[in-house]
């Protein structure tokens, strides 16, 4: 079974700075998809940042981009240029491609405060 | 586009009622998931259903839980005789129909707002 591990329960960071947050992941596939998801106070999971295991190239969107590691199995966010609005949890989800059955599994999350 | 609809947002219960969360999926989306987020964890996966077939329920518990996807109408979760431990957070996800497609895009699930239950 796949599992995903966020070592990092909390994390803090000024506004305007940047900031990591780290995910590892356990799975023998060869076939499967990362993803970061935001849950903000509302607790709706926000779609952050996608990754496909084929790609060498690290995905990016605007201040969010990632550190994919396949063989270290390892997938970092960095959150550049820090804003009050990405007080969030972060999880980190993997899925892999099995019949079509798109099960997402979760890390624990990573709580991000963003101060003033 | 309205988006995943679920409701309630918010749903008290005693033990031993029943609950019913409803989800309905994006537009064009026919693939429903159902997760739920215990305090301080992650979401945990429950069962996938696409219209009248259960796809995949392995995250279900055994006794009292149950999930359809009609034809017509939205995706219902059922809890019969709730007990305190059922008070979580439930998520609905949808999907378009383009599973397993690598590189479709498809493979992206969007999240309704959750329903969160409360058992007294």
């Amino acid at each position: 079974a796949q599992t995903v591990t966020q070592s990092q329960p909390e994390m803090s960071v000024q506004e305007a700075e940047t900031v990591t947050l780290s995910c590892t992941y356990d799975t023998s596939e060869s076939n499967y998809y990362l993803f970061w998801y935001k849950q903000p106070p509302s607790r709706q999971m926000i779609l952050v940042i996608r990754q496909e295991a084929y790609k060498q190239q690290n995905a990016t969107e605007n201040r969010f981009s990632v550190n994919f590691q396949k063989a270290a199995k390892s997938f970092s966010l960095k959150i550049s240029d820090s804003q009050l609005g990405d007080t969030a949890m972060y999880f980190c989800a993997f899925m892999k491609l099995q019949g079509g059955s798109e099960k997402l599994v979760f890390g624990k999350g990573t709580k991000l405060t963003v101060n003033p | 586009n309205a988006g995943v609809m679920q409701n309630p947002r918010h749903l008290v219960r005693r033990r031993g009622q029943e609950a019913r969360l409803r989800c309905s999926p994006m537009k064009g989306h026919s693939h429903v998931y159902w997760y739920r987020q215990l305090p301080e964890e992650g979401l945990k996966f429950m069962v996938y259903l696409q219209k009248e077939n259960i796809i995949d329920e392995s995250g279900m518990p055994k006794e009292r839980f149950s999930a359809e996807f009609p034809k017509e109408g939205p995706s219902i979760l059922r809890i019969q005789q709730v007990v305190r431990g059922d008070s979580a957070a439930y998520f609905c996800a949808s999907s378009p129909n383009l599973a397993g497609v690598v590189g479709s895009g498809a493979n992206v699930l969007t999240f309704g707002a959750g329903s969160r239950l409360t058992v007294l």
